[in-house]
């Protein structure tokens, strides 16, 4: 059982071009986790989606960003117009069970992908 | 509020048992993790504790919690090279999507 996978695992950007990060979600699991590690720092919660619904992007800047989780194929998350702030590592995770729920409810966690944006 | 602490650094001695400490300030939170990450890596979970438990061991290692401090440790024992990773603290409520995490202890291992 292949666990989360994300690519590309490093991304090169300049300013202003737009960021493509895709994540696979381990077998049945339909819970999609988003987290960003700025240098030096731990990870920070940006949204968590079901198939084809965010569920909660409390953690999502306003402008620029935006996740999805289609039906079909991996969940992306999208950056817009990028900035040098916007360098980071980006990592998925996914459970099996809702985020929500009560209970232990691991999320595994992708490899990252590392965002350079020149 | 949310907030989870943790020193930034820790360098122990080869064979010494590492105690990397955490504190964090929301006393809703419901499981205490700890994280490990290698260079370039993702996260590996290594332990958790749930809010209602003193004490976990597994192995190498051993999780204490104390609930009215706020305090959460994680001690190695016989601290190898292979242990050379940033620790990190986390914690979650039961009920709540998102993890919250501390800022990482790196933790150098010396011959």
């Amino acid at each position: 059982n292949a666990g989360v996978m994300q690519n590309p695992r490093h991304l090169v950007r300049r300013r202003g071009q737009e960021a493509r990060l895709r994540c696979s979600p381990m077998k049945g699991h339909s819970h999609v986790y988003w987290y960003r590690q700025l240098p030096e720092e731990g990870l920070k919660f940006m949204v968590y989606l079901q198939k084809e619904n965010i569920i909660d992007e409390s953690g999502m800047p306003k402008e620029r960003f935006s996740a999805e989780f289609p039906k079909e194929g991996p969940s992306i998350l999208r950056i817009q117009q990028v900035v040098r702030g916007d360098s980071a590592a980006y990592f998925c995770a996914s459970s099996p069970r809702s985020g929500l729920a009560g209970g232990y409810n691991e999320q595994f966690f992708g490899p990252g992908t590392r965002l350079t944006v020149l | 509020g949310e907030d989870v602490e943790q020193s930034l650094f820790l360098s122990v001695r080869e064979g010494d048992s590492s105690v990397i400490n955490c504190t964090y300030t929301d006393s809703s939170s419901t499981y205490l993790y700890w994280y490990k990450q290698e260079p370039g890596a993702g996260l590996q979970l290594l332990t958790y504790i749930f809010s209602n438990m003193d004490m976990k061991q597994d192995q190498r290692l051993t999780v204490l919690l104390n609930k009215k401090d706020k305090h959460l440790s994680l001690r190695i024992a016989d601290t190898q090279t292979g242990d050379s990773a940033i620790y990190f603290c986390a914690e979650r409520y039961s009920s709540a999507s998102k993890i919250i995490f501390g800022s990482g202890t790196r933790l150098s291992i010396r011959p």
